[in-house]
Parts: structure tokens; sequence; C-alpha cells
């Protein structure tokens, strides 16, 4: 079965400062997709980036970046010029894709990231 | 605007109660799901609808009841919920398998 592994509960980043969250996951397949989502006290789950596994550029969006290793399975996300707006939990998830026949997220446990001033 | 509309967004009910959640997209999207977040835990996938039609349910206690009328609206019908059913559920849609979801805001149940 495939899972997606989080072992940093909490972060905290200095404004301005750049800080990396990591993820792990565990597949057989050799394709499948990879996300960052976040979720502010607000509550709604927000896409922050996604990674095609057949791809072996890094995504990139902004002030945010991934180091996709995919024998290590290893997804991080690098956080640059943190803004007070980026705390938030941060979920790592993963995407089975077979096909099309189900679109089946995968969520790890989450990552509070707090910012400071 | 998410695109993607829950109702209610806070909710307290008995254990004897029966109540809906409604989930509705304005996005176009042919698949939704529902999550259940508890404290701790990774999102649990619950139901998955692909054109109205329900592939996958993740071994859900039949007290949740999900309905999916059309491409645009997803029910969760609830009766005879635990303590432990309390939680924030969220509705998701996507254009199709391939394509990331989009989250609504979340309901946050509790069960008295």
């Amino acid at each position: 079965a495939q899972t997606v592994t989080q072992s940093q509960p909490e972060m905290s980043v200095q404004e301005a400062e750049t800080v990396t969250l990591s993820c792990t996951y565990d597949t057989s397949e050799s394709d499948y997709y990879l996300f960052w989502y976040k979720q502010p006290p607000s509550r709604q789950m927000i896409l922050v980036i996604r990674q095609e596994a057949y791809k072996q550029q890094n995504a990139t969006e902004n002030r945010f970046s991934v180091n996709f290793q995919k024998a290590a399975k290893s997804f991080s996300l690098k956080i640059s010029d943190s803004q007070l707006g980026d705390a938030a939990m941060y979920f790592c998830a993963y995407q089975p894709w077979d096909g099309g026949a189900t679109n089946k997220l995968i969520f790890g446990t989450g990552t509070l990231l707090a910012v400071q001033p | 605007e998410t695109g993607v509309t829950q109702t209610p967004r806070h909710l307290v009910m008995g254990m004897t109660n029966k109540k809906s959640l409604k989930c509705e997209q304005h996005l176009g999207h042919n698949a939704m799901y529902w999550y259940k977040q508890s404290a701790k835990k990774p999102l649990e996938l619950m139901f998955v609808y692909n054109f109205k039609e329900q592939t996958e349910n993740n071994s859900v206690p039949s007290r949740f009841s999900p309905e999916c009328p059309n491409s645009s609206h997803l029910f969760l019908h609830l009766h005879t919920l635990q303590p432990e059913d309390s939680a924030l559920y969220l509705c998701a849609s996507s254009p199709r398998d391939d394509q990331p979801q989009h989250f609504g805001d979340g309901t946050r149940l509790s069960i008295l």
C-alpha cells in the first residue's frame, strides 16, 4: 500500500528566510503525481505545487520549489523569502496514475509552519 | 471564492439525529470527493464519484451515505453517528482523473 510520511509535525521560519519541509513516500508504481497542499486557518486546502513522476525537472511555482528524488522517494518543499501569509499546515500528497480509473489522493499527516516576524 | 462551496460550515448534532452535508462545485468538473480530516491524522478519502457514478468507497461505515444527483452536487447524508465521527469533512472536485483536486472550506462536524 502506498503511504506518505511527513516527519516534521511543526516547523518555524523567520520572515524572509528559507525553509524546507520534508516528505517521503512509499510506492511500487513508476507513474504517479506528487503534490503539496497548504491549509491555512480558513481550512481551505490550496494546491501549492504539483510534480509528475516521469519529469526529472523539479517543479517551481514562484517562491515555492520542490526537490524530487525519485529513487529515494523523497519530495521536499522549499519556501523562499517566507512571508507571514505562508503560515499554515502543509500536506504532502501522492496520487497513483492507473490509466484514469480513479483519482485517489493519499495524504501525509501534515507539517504546521509558523512564520516569525 | 474557491469554486467549491460546502454547507453548512459548522454542524453540531446528537447521535440520533439525521443531517446532510452539501457540496456544490461551479467549475464544470466531472469528479467529486468526500474526505474526512481528523486531528493528528492524514486526510482520509471516503468516496469518489466520476460522472455521477460512485467509483470508490473506502470502507466507510453505512451511517455515512453519499448522494451525487449530478456532476455539480454532492451530498453526505448522516445518521446515527458516533462521537469519533467528529471531524472536518472536506469536499473536492477535479476536471478529470489526472488533474489536481480543488477543495472546499469543509464542514466542521461535532457529535454530542
